[in-house]
């Protein structure tokens, strides 16, 4: 396709679960983002990759959560551990060039989690 | 904590009034992007602005970025059903890959 993708679309876990989410960013495109939403919320800015290379993982909330691109292009996000308050849907986006501010980013569909 | 304040939260008009979303902050932004987003589905961009007192339009909506940059508004006329959706504002600097994110607007337009 030609958009962003995320998969699964929907992910119910036990609390306690290990969840991974993934992201197909659009052919091509350098930067790759992954935001958190909570509901009736603005997405959250989590991790940012440059190809391969993870630059920032500042919003990553805890040390349960896990972000790699090892080829540059599909991205997994992993929470270990899942607790009540992950529950939240996670945006993936991509962009050309260097993920700068001005640039536009494409968001896939999103993955919604909800943790029991 | 969401350095763009977006108001009003929730906006429910009928067809073919008008409606104003506000996008404000206290920090300068080097561009302001403007979002919608449909349930189910991620943010689509609908318009950047970069240049402060900058006006952009787009078919019915008109969008602007305050003098100062740290402010900026989306104005629809005559809106339609399909305008129905989560508004959100985006502020971004210069060499900082990084977007900020308002809370977010839901507008309903009833038929």
């Amino acid at each position: 396709g030609a958009g962003v993708s995320q998969s699964p679309r929907y992910k119910v876990a036990k609390r306690g679960q290990d969840v991974a989410l993934r992201c197909d960013p659009i052919s091509g495109h350098v930067s790759l983002f992954w935001y958190q939403q909570a509901l009736g919320q603005g997405p959250e800015f989590l991790t940012y990759f440059q190809n391969e290379a993870q630059l920032d993982k500042s919003g990553l909330p805890s040390d349960r959560f896990f972000a790699e691109r090892p080829e540059g292009s599909v991205s997994t996000l992993k929470i270990q551990r899942t607790q009540q308050e992950d529950s939240a849907v996670y945006l993936c986006a991509s962009s050309l060039d260097l993920g700068q501010g001005v640039d536009e980013q494409f968001f896939g569909p999103g993955t919604r989690l909800t943790v029991l | 904590t969401q350095l763009l304040e977006q108001s009003p939260q929730f906006l429910s008009i009928q067809e073919g009034e008008n409606l104003t979303v506000y996008c404000n902050s206290s920090s300068v932004f080097s561009s302001l992007q403007w979002y919608r987003q449909e349930p189910g589905e991620g943010p689509v961009l609908l318009v950047t602005v970069v240049t402060g007192g900058e006006v952009k339009k787009l078919k019915r909506l008109t969008f602007q970025f305050g003098d100062a940059r740290k402010d900026s508004s989306l104005h629809i006329t005559a809106a339609q059903p399909g305008d129905t959706g989560l508004y959100l504002c985006a502020g971004g600097r210069t060499n900082d890959y990084k977007l900020s994110f308002g809370a977010g607007t839901t507008v309903t337009v009833r038929a």
